[in-house]
């Protein structure tokens, strides 16, 4: 099991354009959590994903939005990209119902808008 | 609101000599406490968290609900130690964390 896997691992885009980042969980998971890293600082929670629906959602913009696939798989979606939207994005996956169950994270894609 | 704080950016420690990463936090409920690690080139992983009460590589935490703190400690470092550290709160394991900004530890040879 390669754990949680992310694409692609880096990308430049512009200002004003969108793009979309993929995730998919650790075997067996079913949930999965999207993060931004900015530099210097520590994850923040961007939305998370169940049954194909968003669960929870923390404090962005609707700019940021997401999908989840039968699969488990996920993407986020950013669109009409600023500058202070260059980060690091993280994916974990869990499973929604084992609540003692941790996060496993991705390696992250590196996102720089120009 | 949920708020994790971590106040040291870096911590240089020599090899041998005791480590303690801070981390204090605020949250209406019920928390529970994680500690992450990020080891050069590798994937942010957790290191452990208070439910289990483990010690993980030598390091342990212990959740102080009176003092709102879940420092990280080690009696002996070692340089494989070297890495960035966050502090993270939940309600469950699988659900939304907050993190703090991170600690970067250096174990000095």
């Amino acid at each position: 099991d390669a754990g949680v896997t992310q694409s692609p691992t880096h990308l430049i885009k512009t200002r004003g354009q969108q793009v979309t980042l993929r995730c998919s969980p650790k075997s067996g998971h079913d949930t999965v959590s999207w993060y931004q890293q900015a530099l210097g600082q520590g994850p923040q929670f961007i939305f998370q994903y169940y049954e194909e629906e968003e669960r929870q959602r923390g404090n962005f913009p609707d700019r940021f939005s997401g999908h989840q696939f039968p699969n488990y798989s996920s993407e986020l979606n950013v669109n009409a990209l600023l500058l202070g939207d260059s980060a690091l994005y993280l994916c974990a996956s869990s499973l929604a119902r084992d609540r003692r169950e941790t996060q496993y994270f991705g390696p992250g894609t590196r996102l720089l808008v120009l | 609101a949920q708020r994790v704080t971590q106040p040291e950016k870096l911590l240089s420690v020599f090899k041998g000599a005791p480590v303690e990463l801070k981390c204090n936090y605020s949250y209406s409920g019920s928390p529970e406490l994680f500690w992450y690690v990020q080891y050069s080139r590798q994937r942010l992983q957790l290191l452990l968290r208070h439910i289990s009460r483990e010690s993980i590589k030598g390091f342990t935490a212990d959740l102080n609900k009176g003092e709102t703190s879940f420092h990280l400690k080690k009696p002996f470092a070692q340089e494989e130690d070297s890495a960035m550290y966050y502090c993270a709160l939940g309600n469950f394991g699988n659900e939304k964390l907050t993190f703090g900004t991170g600690t970067r530890l250096t174990i000095i040879p």
